[in-house]
């Protein structure tokens, strides 16, 4: 079955430092992996897509087929980072021709100053 | 704006009563879906739609039933309220495809006592 596991439920870093948010995943097709993020208060949101190859808020995230992982990294946090992380996977559904998304369990990251 | 609505944003209800979450998106988006999310947990699809008269069951089963007569229209409906069924639940729509990432409402963040 198709699956996405976010190892951490919390991470803590401080400003300044690197951060990776760990994502793996089971999918037994071509994957198409998401990252949402979720600041306190506020909706959850779409940081990046893989197939977009882009960096949002200094942020980035490769796939690897071969460890079966979509792991999000920055150089550098930023206090504004502080937010719950969520990794997702497009699935095709039973019928084959209509996609949805199952999420990972989140990560919440903290930046302290 | 384009953008997709959620009603009630917080709704406590008694046991036994039946509840309406309205949730309309103006961006015409074909695909609709909610999620069910506890308090720092993961979501969970209960309810998707790939256009009108047309819904399918999540990966969650749900008591709540959902329906698409418009396309900008996906509410969701509880016919008798109860404790287990306090959560937050949120909507959201896609543009058809797998690569095309989700836009969530705010969410109705759901308290029966």
């Amino acid at each position: 079955a198709q699956r996405v596991t976010q190892p951490e439920k919390l991470l803590s870093v401080f400003k300044g430092a690197p951060v990776e948010l760990k994502c793996n995943y089971s999918y037994s097709g071509s994957p198409e992996l998401f990252w949402y993020v979720q600041y306190s208060r506020q909706r959850l949101q779409l940081l990046l897509r893989h197939i977009s190859r882009e960096s949002i808020k200094g942020f980035t995230a490769d796939l690897n087929k071969g460890e079966t992982s979509f792991h999000l990294k920055k150089p550098f946090a930023q206090e504004e980072d502080s937010a719950m992380y969520y990794c997702a996977l497009s699935q095709a559904d039973s019928g084959g021709s209509n996609y949805k998304l199952t999420f990972g369990k989140g990560t919440l990251l903290t930046v302290n100053p | 704006e384009a953008d997709i609505y959620q009603t009630p944003r917080y709704l406590v209800i008694g046991t036994g009563k039946k509840i309406t979450l309205e949730c309309s998106q103006t961006m015409g988006h074909d695909k609709m879906y909610w999620y069910q999310q506890d308090p720092g947990m993961e979501l969970h699809l209960i309810h998707y739609s790939y256009g009108v008269n047309s819904t399918e069951k999540g990966d969650l089963s749900s008591e709540s039933t959902v329906s698409r007569i418009r396309t900008e229209h996906f509410p969701l409906t509880l016919e008798s309220a109860r404790p287990s069924h306090t959560s937050q639940y949120l909507c959201a729509s896609s543009e058809p495809g797998d690569n095309y990432g989700y836009t969530f409402g705010s969410g109705t963040r759901l308290t029966v006592v």
